[in-house]
């Protein structure tokens, strides 16, 4: 159980156009959803938290009109990416956590495989 | 600001040798730390999960301690074997900041040849 995936794996795009990157947690439901970005031989760092029904919280210098988050059901999050650019090439992943117990700090959270942006 | 550093980068090692990588963090007011395990490429798989109030976990061949005070746990790897090359993953979940944050290390990429 707690499976986690996300689509595309990869993706290569034009400078300049919109990346949509989905992520599905496929047998539970998850309350709380992570957004983070890995730059090569660098920490993942966090870029938001998103809550079902609700507006995502940003992490501080993540732009939050650059990189939209969408978690409109209990099982899907979407990130989009508008007007990418080159500097924007990274690793994403997702992660999601069963329930509010993420939130009592107890819960542990199941990451999906990323997804390898390029931009070109 | 809550940073973790996870040392050596990068370790080769024969088949069978028992290892142990290392992590630290500087501020000890934590909930918990995570092990981690990234293949090339894919995604993280939690490997042990350790509260604040607790100092060790084991999952088969793996240890995992928390030193709370000192800001340090270690991840021993008992009778390493070749499906073990991965990156090693260590972070902490803090007190104050986002809720649910995880507070990644670089990792310490792990080689365990045949």
């Amino acid at each position: 159980g707690a499976v986690v995936s996300q689509h595309p794996s990869w993706v290569i795009c034009k400078s300049g156009t919109s990346v949509k990157i989905e992520c599905r947690s496929l047998d539970f439901q998850a309350t709380t959803m992570f957004w983070y970005r890995q730059f090569p031989k660098q920490s993942l760092m966090l870029m938001a938290t998103s809550n079902e029904g609700s507006k995502a919280t940003y992490e501080q210098g993540v732009e939050k009109d650059k990189f939209l988050i969408n978690h409109a059901s209990l099982t899907l999050s979407t990130l989009t990416v508008t007007s990418a650019h080159p500097e924007d090439s990274s690793f994403y992943i997702c992660s999601a956590s069963h329930d509010d117990r993420v939130w009592a700090h107890t819960d542990t959270q199941y990451f999906g495989p990323g997804t390898r942006l390029t931009v070109l | 600001k809550q940073e973790v550093t996870q040392i050596p980068a990068a370790l080769s090692v024969p088949e069978g040798e028992n290892l142990v990588l290392n992590c630290s963090f500087t501020d000890s007011a934590i909930y918990n730390l995570q092990w981690f395990r990234q293949d090339p490429g894919k995604g993280l798989t939690s490997l042990l999960l350790i509260q604040s109030s607790q100092r060790e976990q084991t999952s088969g061949r793996l240890n995992a301690s928390l030193d709370k005070s000192s800001g340090r746990s270690t991840l021993y790897i008992a009778a390493s074997q070749p499906g073990d090359s991965a990156t090693y993953l260590c972070a902490v979940m803090n007190y104050g900041g986002s809720q649910g944050n995880l507070i990644f290390g670089k990792g310490t990429k792990l080689s365990v040849k045949p």
